[in-house]
């Protein structure tokens, strides 16, 4: 099984609203990411876990809130979110060893956020 | 981290022929991959390049690897319509970052 499983595939939501994506792996990789990706944009860097820890938060405002319940999950919670926030949320994961990323990254297809 | 910096930014191609781009980087790397994006899904791995490699095949996919001149290409050969797509390169050592892409269009 060699798949990242993103949820919800779409998603649309309020200035208001708090919502969740889901990511989750089966391949036993220690390191899980979060990107996202504007319209002819490249990805983004948001977030990494390594081990269930935040080791990097790419200065992301606290409206995005990440979680890494264990090994294969990782949650972004999302509150208050404006407008600009629109993109492709795309979650990956990969091996790690120290903390580093030391190969390929899996990615998921992605969660296609619209906040109106 | 650091991300690399592909070229051309856009590629226009008949099916067929043969697709190159290129990535350069500015630091010292352990490895470089490639990565391709369908319009709205996900990245795909492409190949995997060690810095004490020169040259690598998979498939139609031959890259290589110049690390004297921080440099790298992606030929795609015998180019067909589902080649369309962004390539991105990532010069890795940690963590991936993603420079612009090279979009190429393959038409039939």
């Amino acid at each position: 099984d060699t798949e990242v499983t993103q949820t919800p595939k779409h998603l649309v939501m309020g200035m208001t609203n708090k919502k969740s994506l889901k990511c989750e792996q089966h391949m036993g990789h220690r390191a899980m990411y979060w990107y996202k990706q504007k319209a002819k944009k490249p990805p983004e860097l948001m977030f990494v876990y390594s081990y269930e820890k935040l080791s990097i938060n790419e200065s992301v405002p606290s409206r995005f809130s990440p979680e890494c319940p264990n090994s294969s999950l990782l949650n972004l919670h999302l509150h208050a979110l404006q407008p600009e926030d629109s993109a492709l949320y795309l979650c990956a994961s990969s091996w790690t060893s120290g903390g580093r990323n030391t190969g390929e990254l899996f990615f998921g297809e992605g969660s296609r956020l619209t906040v109106l | 981290s650091q991300q690399g910096e592909e070229d051309p930014q856009a590629l226009s191609i008949q099916e067929g022929e043969n697709a190159t781009m290129n990535c350069s980087y500015k630091t010292s790397i352990n490895n470089l991959q490639w990565y391709r994006q369908n319009s709205g899904r996900g990245l795909v791995h492409l190949i995997l390049i060690r810095s004490n490699e020169r040259e690598k095949h998979s498939g139609r996919l031959r890259v290589t690897l110049d690390t004297s001149k921080k440099s790298s290409s992606l030929l795609i050969t015998a180019s067909r319509a589902a080649d369309t797509a962004s390539y991105f390169c990532a010069p890795g050592y940690s963590t991936l970052t993603f420079g612009k892409g090279t979009m190429l269009l393959v038409s039939p």
